[in-house]
């Protein structure tokens, strides 16, 4: 089985600081991950994900992430916070045994401050 | 948001009823999904179908029901059997249902029950 694990349920920064919104999973085989974004209401957004190559990927709105395989994690970062990047952010994998079917971490609310 | 469309925005259900939300895409894609979120926990997958006329069951599929007709339309009911259907309602699509693909979301549906 598949899984997907976002420990803080909440991130607090400040506008110009970098964020970071962990994320680490478990899945037999490669692991193919993705980020999203949710504002209030409305559906997942897409922001990068990783299949195979550099383990920095780039994405939309300035985001990052890092693959680190030792790790099983993939980290969501962003050198330096906007308050418009206020949102609810989701982790997600899909491979293994499970093909074609996403498993979503329980999000993380980020919160940037002026 | 682009691409995908789901009808109505919110809906509200007596109890005992049948309610159907609608999911289209334009984008050509051959794989959907229906996900439904609650408040604090991930997206859970309902249904999802690889294409048309084929439709396979998620984690969570009782008290709901799916067709795929047309290959631009993935239209989920939630049943009376469906015990706490009040919820956000997700559908999604991607190319094929190939791990990589990434999925792209609508809107979302809230669905209330009275």
């Amino acid at each position: 089985a598949q899984s997907v694990a976002q420990p803080e349920d909440q991130v607090n920064v400040a506008e110009g600081n970098p964020l970071t919104v962990k994320c680490t999973y478990s899945v037999s085989g490669n692991p193919y991950l993705f980020w999203y974004v949710q504002y209030p209401n409305r559906g997942l957004q897409f922001l990068l994900k990783y299949i195979t190559g550099d383990n920095l990927v780039k994405g939309s709105y300035g985001f990052e992430a890092e693959f680190n395989k030792s790790q099983t994690s993939f980290h969501l970062k962003k050198p330096s916070a906007l308050v418009s990047d206020s949102a609810l952010y989701f982790c997600a994998v899909r491979g293994g045994t499970n093909a074609g079917k996403s498993t979503f971490g329980d999000g993380t609310t980020l919160t940037v401050k002026p | 948001d682009g691409g995908i469309t789901q009808s109505p925005k919110y809906l509200f259900r007596k109890e005992g009823q049948n309610v159907t939300l609608s999911c289209e895409q334009n984008l050509n894609h051959d794989a959907m999904y229906w996900y439904r979120q609650d408040p604090g926990q991930g997206l859970r997958l309902i249904y999802y179908s690889q294409i048309v006329n084929d439709f396979q069951k998620g984690d969570i599929a009782e008290g709901y029901s799916v067709s795929r007709e047309k290959k631009e339309s993935f239209p989920l009911t939630v049943t009376s059997a469906q015990k706490n259907p009040t919820a956000f309602y997700l559908c999604a699509s991607s190319i094929t249902l190939v791990s990589t693909d990434t999925q792209y979301f609508g809107p979302g549906t809230r669905l209330t029950v009275l």
